[in-house]
């Protein structure tokens, strides 16, 4: 298994949808999970912290499931602002963070 | 809100020349990190740093590179003799405490190689 996988997408779902993205992640002692948003050619934005069973964030959730080793992001009533590359980011022993591919969201009107 | 920053936003070099990346992190951030993101492909690691030192670098961070915190602000990439495959985008990241806590990242430097 990859050290942090995302499915790339494309995700394309129109304005007002649900949509939810997985990363899975090989390492069982990891404690933390980072959602970072990048737009095209700028850097990482953070957008969540996970440290337990999830967090939320208006209208983003981020679940944990450490049985099955993944980590969710769900986004709810979807805008065209929404529309960027989620990147799914797991801290090494050492602090350095692994990313995955990244999964790509474009929202349409 | 505090903010990493880095300069230049792009440079142009050509092949075997010298580059310096600079960043300044968030004052009062104790780990500093760089990354370089080649274009479509994903965030790599390249090198930590705390307590004026290398904690961690990765195998891609060879003789080549080099890092430093000449002050008590900076924080600075140098590859010495760069080659058509350094072209990527360069990002240096700060975090308050290290493991487990959140990276925040600069806006990045586009490195082009001719």
């Amino acid at each position: 298994r990859k050290e942090v996988e995302q499915d790339p997408g494309p995700f394309n779902v129109p304005e007002g949808a649900t949509v939810a993205f997985n990363c899975t992640y090989s390492n069982s002692a990891s404690q933390s999970f980072f959602w970072y948003r990048q737009d095209c050619r700028k850097e990482p934005k953070l957008l969540m912290s996970v440290y337990s069973s999830g967090n939320e964030d208006g209208r983003f959730t981020a679940q944990l499931n450490r049985a099955s080793q993944y980590i969710s992001l769900l986004i709810r009533d979807s805008k065209l602002s929404d529309s960027a590359t989620y990147l799914c980011a797991v801290p090494g022993d050492t602090g350095k963070l692994i990313f995955g591919q990244g999964t790509t969201l474009q929202v349409k009107p | 809100e505090p903010e990493v920053t880095q300069t230049p936003s792009h440079q142009v070099t050509q092949m075997g020349q010298e580059v310096i990346l600079r960043c300044v992190p968030i004052s009062n951030h104790l780990y500093f990190y760089w990354y370089r993101q080649i274009l479509g492909q994903k965030v790599e690691f390249l090198v930590s740093f705390y307590n004026n030192e290398i904690s961690e670098k990765s195998e891609i961070f060879d003789d080549q590179f080099s890092v430093e915190r000449p002050d008590g602000s900076n924080f600075t990439l140098k590859i010495r003799s760069t080659k058509l495959e350094d072209s990527a985008m360069y990002f240096c990241a700060s975090s308050e405490t290290g493991i487990n806590q959140p990276q925040h990242f600069g806006d990045g430097t586009r490195l082009s190689i001719l």
